[in-house]
């Protein structure tokens, strides 16, 4: 398997654009996650899906963020608009199950620079 | 809630040393603890993990952590560090269904 596969790898936008980061699963996981890194916050959880509806997105920082996974195979986390704070490296993890020992397996990553 | 300390945002250890990274969590029931391991540009990857039994876990790369309930720790350590084990090292937990919660990473450096 490939992996979880994230594009685009590195974004670059001004202030106010919209911003829309995708990510691809591994086949067979029923979770995705998305989570944002920063130096001064680590790493947080913004939103998770099962079997493409979302759980809990209590993470997701304000309305100018929004995810979706109209497939088992794909999600989108759309910034509209883009705010310099929101650099940051987001990654989409998946797994098979959402507890217990299962393993979360990460993408590597998107960063993205907000002018 | 289950919360997850790191005690030291950076370890710099000389090749050859022990690498010693210290997890401490907190939980009300039985937790699942990890470790993770990031290296530069990349996402994070699974190191090993506790679950139930054997409270001694053997992962990849010659890292291991133990289990330590009455201190409410899971510390990692490697016997000897290698220049390839620079990176970024998170701690998390979790009970139940509930998602991964991670510490804050502590970043590991190796020098010569």
């Amino acid at each position: 398997d490939a992996g979880v596969i994230q594009s685009p790898r590195h974004e670059v936008t001004e202030m106010g654009q919209e911003v829309t980061l995708r990510c691809k699963p591994i086949s067979g996981h029923d979770y995705l996650f998305w989570y944002r890194q920063t130096m001064m916050r680590g790493l947080e959880l913004l939103i998770y899906f099962n079997n493409n509806v979302p759980i809990d997105d209590s993470g997701m920082p304000e309305d100018r963020f929004s995810a979706k996974m109209p497939n088992a195979s794909f999600s989108t986390l759309k910034i509209q608009p883009s705010e310099p704070r929101d650099s940051a490296v987001y990654f989409c993890a998946s797994s098979l199950r959402s507890g217990g020992t299962d393993t979360q397996y990460f993408g590597p990553g998107t960063r993205l620079t907000v002018l | 809630a289950q919360s997850v300390t790191q005690l030291g945002s950076h370890v710099s250890v000389s090749e050859g040393a022990l690498v010693l990274l210290r997890c401490n969590y907190s939980s009300s029931v039985p937790p699942y603890l990890f470790w993770y391991v990031q290296y530069p540009n990349q996402g994070l990857q699974l190191l090993l993990k506790y679950t139930t039994g054997a409270t001694l876990v053997k992962g990849i790369n010659g890292f291991e952590a133990e289990f330590k309930k009455s201190e409410t720790s899971f510390h990692l350590t490697k016997p000897s560090a290698h220049m390839s084990d620079a990176a970024e090292y998170f701690c998390a937990v979790r009970t139940g269904n509930t998602p991964l919660v991670f510490g804050k990473g502590t970043r590991l450096s190796v020098i010569a």
